[in-house]
């Protein structure tokens, strides 16, 4: 079956410094791809997403490819801020046809110091 | 876009009672999810809940365990019955809708966090 597999948290960063979290994904077909946010006391909000190779999502700063060949959907950013800690999930399904339901990865806690 | 609202937002429970918890979308959608999340512990779908035919449980989960019920296009019920401890979660209510043209979205409830004691 499907599966998604992302870095152990928690990932502790300065303020302004560089995100990578890791995602790798196992699927039996093509799925579309997601990064999923969930702030404190918040409930999930959709971050990014891709729905096919080489296509790249992008939000309020973050990005995440799409990489068939790697199997990969790795979610960065530039330069942190304190507001962007959270817990990140990433996640797959296929949205128009099949399985539509999300299969989630383990999720990352984010904690950005000041 | 779809917007869910979930009732209760929380409740504490004893061993060995039923909670339903309920699920309402502004909008119709056909196909509704119900998730867990255990403390700490990333989002299990429970079962995907279709109007008008039994839903379908991912491995793992039981129709006696969590009923589910889907009686029109923007309303569903879970309920967890016969409650444990191991039962403490987060259940989340998710519908498949769209956000713009051609623009297919997940959306989520702000979830149901129960405790049982």
């Amino acid at each position: 079956g499907d599966s998604v597999t992302q870095m152990e948290g928690p990932v502790t960063l300065s303020e302004e410094a560089f995100l990578t979290i890791n995602c790798t994904y196992t699927a039996t077909g093509y799925p579309s791809l997601f990064w999923y946010v969930q702030y404190p006391g918040e409930g999930l909000q959709l971050l990014l997403k891709a729905t096919k190779a080489d296509d790249k999502g992008s939000n309020k700063g973050f990005e995440a490819t799409y990489r068939k060949e790697t199997t990969s959907f790795h979610l960065e950013k530039g330069s942190v801020q304190v507001s962007d800690s959270a817990v990140y999930f990433c996640a797959l399904s296929y949205m128009d046809t099949g399985r539509r339901a999300l299969t989630f990865g383990s999720g990352t806690r984010l904690q950005v110091q000041p | 876009s779809a917007v869910i609202s979930q009732k209760p937002s929380r409740d504490i429970c004893q061993r060995g009672t039923s909670l339903t918890i309920q699920c309402q979308v502004d909008s119709q959608v056909t196909m509704m999810f119900w998730y867990r999340q255990q403390p700490g512990q990333s989002l299990t779908l429970i079962a995907t809940a279709n109007q008008g035919s039994e839903a379908t449980y991912e491995s793992g989960f039981v129709i006696d365990k969590f009923p589910i019920s889907r009686p029109n296009l923007t309303f569903s019920t879970l309920t967890v019955s016969n409650m444990s401890p191991e039962d403490s979660s987060i259940y989340l209510c998710s519908v498949q809708g769209r956000k713009g043209p051609g623009v297919r979205q997940q959306f989520f409830g702000p979830g149901t966090r129960l405790t049982v004691l």
